[in-house]
């Protein structure tokens, strides 16, 4: 079956400091998701990428669809303590609504 | 606009109860899905709904799990008998398929299986 693998796992970084993480695919996917979950709630939509090469940005984050639509990354620039929480990459095929989740990146931003 | 309702958000069980999960949708969602997260597997898909009707049934574990969606508006995931390894939460998701696929999760109902 198809498999995301999310990197980093985890990661500490300074209030202030850009992020950057991405996934990446055994097969190809025609939207990418990225969501974030606070701890204690469901994952909320960030940024949803249908074209290959597509770039989005939804405030401080940018996310990126890859070109061989087996890849996609997330980036936070200024980070600032509210973003603390797991990321999660998600796949999604055309024509049916069967989602695919990444193992997720657990972000901690140190003030 | 209220947003998915899961019921009850926290569940302690013993081992050999039935344990029953409700979910709301948002209202005019088309699709339902259930989620079970846990540390070791991450967030897997166990079944959805389109119009009520299940599609894919694949990720439910066992016999000891199903899923009923009675009517639009309400949806149930049922395990009997519980299992210690059954404790993770789960998330019901609903999505709009005309706007653009994204799913909507609710807040979870933590279970505990002693």
């Amino acid at each position: 079956g198809q498999q995301l693998n999310q990197s980093p796992q985890s990661m500490f970084i300074q209030e202030g400091e850009d992020v950057s993480m991405n996934c990446t695919s055994s097969s190809i996917f025609n939207t990418w998701l990225w969501y974030k979950q606070d701890p204690g709630e469901g994952p909320v939509l960030l940024i949803a990428l249908y074209k290959a090469g597509e770039l989005t940005s939804n405030g401080r984050l940018t996310a990126q669809f890859g070109i061989t639509r087996k890849d996609s990354f997330l980036n936070i620039s200024a980070s600032i303590p509210s973003d603390v929480g797991i990321y999660f990459c998600a796949g999604q095929l055309g024509g049916y609504q069967k989602v695919t989740f990444g193992t997720g990146t657990k972000l901690q931003v140190i003030p | 606009d209220a947003g998915v309702i899961q019921s009850p958000r926290h569940e302690v069980t013993e081992m050999g109860q039935e344990v029953t999960l409700r979910c709301k949708p948002i209202s005019g969602h088309d699709y339902l899905f259930w989620y079970r997260q846990t540390m070791m597997r991450g967030l897997e898909l166990l079944i959805y709904f389109n119009n009520n009707v299940p599609i894919d049934d694949s990720g439910m574990p066992e016999d000891r799990f199903s899923a009923k969606m009675p009517n639009a508006s309400f949806s149930t995931l049922k395990i009997q008998p519980s299992e210690p390894r059954d404790s993770a939460v789960y998330f019901c998701a609903s999505s709009l398929r005309l706007y653009k696929r994204t799913q909507y999760f609710g807040p979870g109902t933590r279970l505990l299986v002693l």
